[in-house]
């Protein structure tokens, strides 16, 4: 069956430390790639999307992710974070043959001021 | 993206009863999803609302326990039946104005606890 893979359920980072999200998925056609982002007390907003096209993909706040299709990862990243970007982060996975959005599990991420 | 509102926002349950939840957009869309969020897990999809006809249920999910109702481009109600505390989560809609690979974006969501 097809799932997504976040292996950090918890992250704790310092301001403008780096930061890299792993997230991988189990399906071998073509996909597409979300990841989406909770602040606290808010909902689930866009954070970046890849279809097609240059792998390395940007998103808003300074985020970016890069496909790696052989690796069948979408990891998230951020060279420096800042105390408001603390969140649950969420990469997704639709394959387009099912036309269903997979969530992985999420990962917390806790930036300490 | 369009703007999604949900009702209510949360509410506290018997066990036993329904609850309806609604799901709003301000423009017109081709596709609306309800999710479930259980607590401390990820979105897991119950259905797809289609208008004009009976909503596709993912594996898990029945309609006798989850009745779904669009009756337009813009409305969706989820409804919770014969609640019990397992259903204790958030439930959130979807909408895109693509095909089914297209971006989602989500209502607030609503709080159900049940008691």
């Amino acid at each position: 069956a097809q799932s997504v893979s976040q292996h950090n359920h918890h992250v704790i980072l310092s301001e403008a430390a780096s930061l890299e999200l792993g997230c991988n998925y189990s399906y071998g056609g073509t996909v597409n790639l979300f990841w989406y982002v909770q602040y606290p007390g808010q909902h689930l907003q866009l954070l970046l999307k890849y279809f097609s096209g240059d792998p390395l993909v940007k998103g808003i706040k300074g985020f970016e992710a890069e496909f790696i299709k052989s690796k069948f990862s979408f990891n998230l990243r951020k060279p420096s974070v800042q105390w408001s970007d603390t969140a649950e982060y969420f990469c997704a996975v639709n394959a387009l043959i099912r036309g269903k959005l997979i969530f992985g599990q999420g990962t917390e991420l806790s930036v300490k001021p | 993206s369009a703007v999604i509102s949900q009702k209510p926002s949360r509410d506290i349950c018997q066990r036993g009863t329904s609850l309806t939840i609604q799901c709003q957009v301000d423009s017109q869309v081709t596709m609306m999803f309800w999710y479930r969020q259980q607590p401390g897990q990820s979105l897991t999809l119950i259905a797809t609302a289609n208008q004009g006809s009976e909503a596709t249920y993912e594996s898990g999910f029945v309609i006798d326990k989850f009745p779904i109702s669009r009756p337009n481009l813009t409305f969706s109600t989820l409804t919770v039946s014969n609640m019990s505390p397992e259903d204790s989560s958030i439930y959130l809609c979807s909408v895109t104005s693509g095909g089914a690979g297209e971006t989602q974006y989500f209502g607030p969501g609503t709080r159900l606890l049940v008691l």
